[in-house]
Formats: structure tokens, sequence, C-alpha cells
């Protein structure tokens, strides 16, 4: 499967814990976007990456949300502490570059947090 | 107040009839605008990219249009299939704020048979 990999698919945690999201682009692209998508509402710009580089994290919380995109490896999107209402579907995206280009989605990961 | 505010919210139709799907927008100036078709547990995939210079943009049975002097778009599907079940998303790239998309809430079509 060439497409964007999400894992894991669901993922269940309790209050206070942490949440670590995986994400490893279409082969050949070397940009990578996380969204947050709540129910009955359209997906929210979180956080927009390059190879080792935060480029644009304007739409992520200050606190206890970061991101990253290794030189090796898929990027991460990590919650700490995570709240209840943390709980949402959370989609990366990948592209070979800006403006135009389409953005390549994977089936996300469901959060749920008990 | 949503910068992209699609309608209608959710359609039925039967199997083998046209829909219009309708998306308004504000953000401005855009780069592109585009509509996605997600199915439910799936991540959405790309149907139609338009530049803001662009009026129509076909992808088989899908065909969407832009009219950016009223910063309204249209979706068009026709002869629908029972697969084409699914949320349409619109979204606008955002030219101010490093083209960031900016998404609709989607319209939930039901095709039956």
């Amino acid at each position: 499967n060439a497409g964007v990999m999400q894992n894991p698919r669901h993922l269940v945690r309790r209050r206070g814990q942490e949440a670590r999201l995986r994400c490893s682009p279409m082969k050949g692209h070397s940009h990578v976007y996380w969204y947050r998508q709540l129910p009955e509402e359209g997906l929210k710009f979180m956080v927009y990456l390059q190879k080792e580089n935060i480029i644009d994290e304007s739409g992520m919380p200050k606190e206890r949300f970061s991101a990253e995109f290794p030189k090796e490896g898929p990027s991460i999107l990590r919650i700490q502490q995570v709240v209840r209402g943390d709980s949402a579907a959370y989609f990366c995206a990948s592209s070979n570059g800006q403006g135009n280009r389409p953005q390549h989605f994977g089936d996300g990961t469901r959060l749920s947090i008990l | 107040k949503n910068q992209v505010e699609q309608s209608p919210q959710s359609l039925i139709i039967l199997e083998g009839k046209n829909c219009t799907l309708q998306c308004n927008y504000t953000v401005s100036p855009f780069s592109n605008l585009r509509w996605y078709k997600q199915d439910t547990g799936r991540g959405p995939v790309s149907l139609t990219i338009m530049t803001f210079s662009e009026n129509t943009k076909s992808n088989g049975r899908y065909t969407a249009t832009l009219d950016a002097d009223t910063k309204q778009s249209s979706l068009h599907i026709t002869a629908s299939q029972l697969s084409d079940s699914a949320s349409y998303i619109c979204v606008v790239s955002d030219m101010e704020y490093g083209n960031k998309l900016v998404f609709g809430a989607g319209t939930i079509l039901r095709v039956k048979s």
C-alpha cells in the first residue's frame, strides 16, 4: 500500500495518559499535515511539518500537544496528559509540495479518552 | 462564522439521479478550491482541485464549478451510484495564511436503491 499510513486506527486512553499517533507519508512526500476532526465538524488544521522542521504549528494547542517529523521514520503527533476533550479523529496528510499540490490523507486515528 | 459553508447538510437521492452540492466561502484571497469525498471511517480523497482562474473541472461523474466573483462553488454528481454515499467536503486554500486548508463541515449524501 503506497498511501498514507496511520496507526493505530483506534486508540483508547485514560485521562492523564499520553497518546502517540503515527503517520507514514506517501513515498516521495516530504510534507506532512495533521488535522483534527470532531463529530459533525470539518477538519481543523493543526500543524504542518517538513522533514525535521515544523513549518506552521498555529493550529496546535500550545500545551500538551507536540509534533515531529524526524529524518528517519514516521511523523508523530504526541498528546500528553490527555483530557476528554481530546477525543476526536486525527488525520494525517502528505504532499510533495505546497500550493496547488493535492494532499493525500490517511484513514485517521480515532482517539477515545475514558 | 465558518469561512466555508456547505449546503445542504445532508441529502438523500435515488440511484441513477443527479445532484448538486453547494459551497459558499469567505476565504480571500485564496489560491485553490478543492472537493474531497470522505467515506465513513476513512480519510478524505481528493476529487478536484481548481485554481481561482478555473471555472470548471471534471473527474468522471463529478463536475466542480467555481465562481470566484460570488465566492461560490458547486459539485455536480451525475448518474449517482450507491458507492457515492459519503460526505463531500469543500476545502479552500487560504493564501493569506500560507495556503492553509480551510474545510467545510461537509454534505452527507446517501444514495438509495
